[in-house]
């Protein structure tokens, strides 16, 4: 297995534009974590899928984000519009209960929002 | 929710001396315990890990202890050498199968 694939590695983009991440999670894994890695704030939960389906948002910092997971092997963090704050590394991670909860992480995504 | 605080937010040792570091849970429902080794640049990658119903699990130089009382658990590194150098994170995995992340160590070893 290829691990779990992100999509872009490194994205710069100017301030207002509209920025998508992209996450192909571990086969057979059914549960996809999007988190946020900064300095300040370290690695924040920002929304939780388990079967496709959102089971926790409350970590999303505002209405220009959101996240949609259309099939278990693709899921999508959207940022519309950017601002310079939202630059961090955005990590997607995957996990299954059976036969364990071991969670991996992708690659990330260094977003730089200029 | 879970409440994960991890302590100290950096370490420096010198080659050869072991490391130690402590994390805090709030949630007695969790009931996995990973921890996580990031070098810089590079994703964080999964170590060493221990269920509830486990007290202490080694792996060659590394070993995490689990006290579900006082709930709290720590990552022990022996015999440290300068690879180890990295930000290490622990983390609490609650009955939501959400994963709950401390705020890191920076662990240096000096040559």
């Amino acid at each position: 297995d290829a691990g779990v694939i992100q999509s872009p590695r490194h994205e710069v983009t100017e301030m207002g534009q509209e920025v998508t991440l992209r996450c192909k999670p571990i086969s057979g894994h059914n549960s996809l974590f999007w988190y946020r890695q900064t300095m300040m704030r370290g690695l924040e939960l920002l929304i939780y899928f388990n079967n496709n389906v959102p089971i926790d948002d409350s970590g999303m910092p505002e209405d220009r984000f959101s996240a949609k997971m259309p099939n278990a092997s693709f899921s999508t963090l959207k940022i519309q519009p950017s601002e310079p704050r939202d630059s961090a590394v955005y990590f997607c991670a995957s996990s299954s209960r059976t036969p364990n909860e071991k969670l991996f992480f992708g690659s990330g995504t260094q977003l730089s929002v200029l | 929710g879970e409440n994960v605080e991890q302590h100290p937010s950096t370490l420096s040792v010198q080659e050869g001396d072991s490391a130690v570091i402590k994390c805090t849970y709030s949630d007695s429902a969790s009931n996995y315990f990973p921890w996580y080794k990031q070098e810089l640049g590079k994703r964080p990658q999964l170590i060493i890990d221990i269920r509830s119903n486990v007290g202490e699990k080694k792996d060659q130089r590394i070993a995490v202890t689990l006290n579900k009382t006082a709930k709290h658990f720590s990552l022990h590194i022996t015999e440290t050498q300068p690879e180890d150098s990295a930000v290490y994170f622990c983390a609490a995995m609650n009955t939501g199968n959400q994963f709950y992340f401390g705020t890191g160590t920076s662990l240096t070893v000096i040559p």
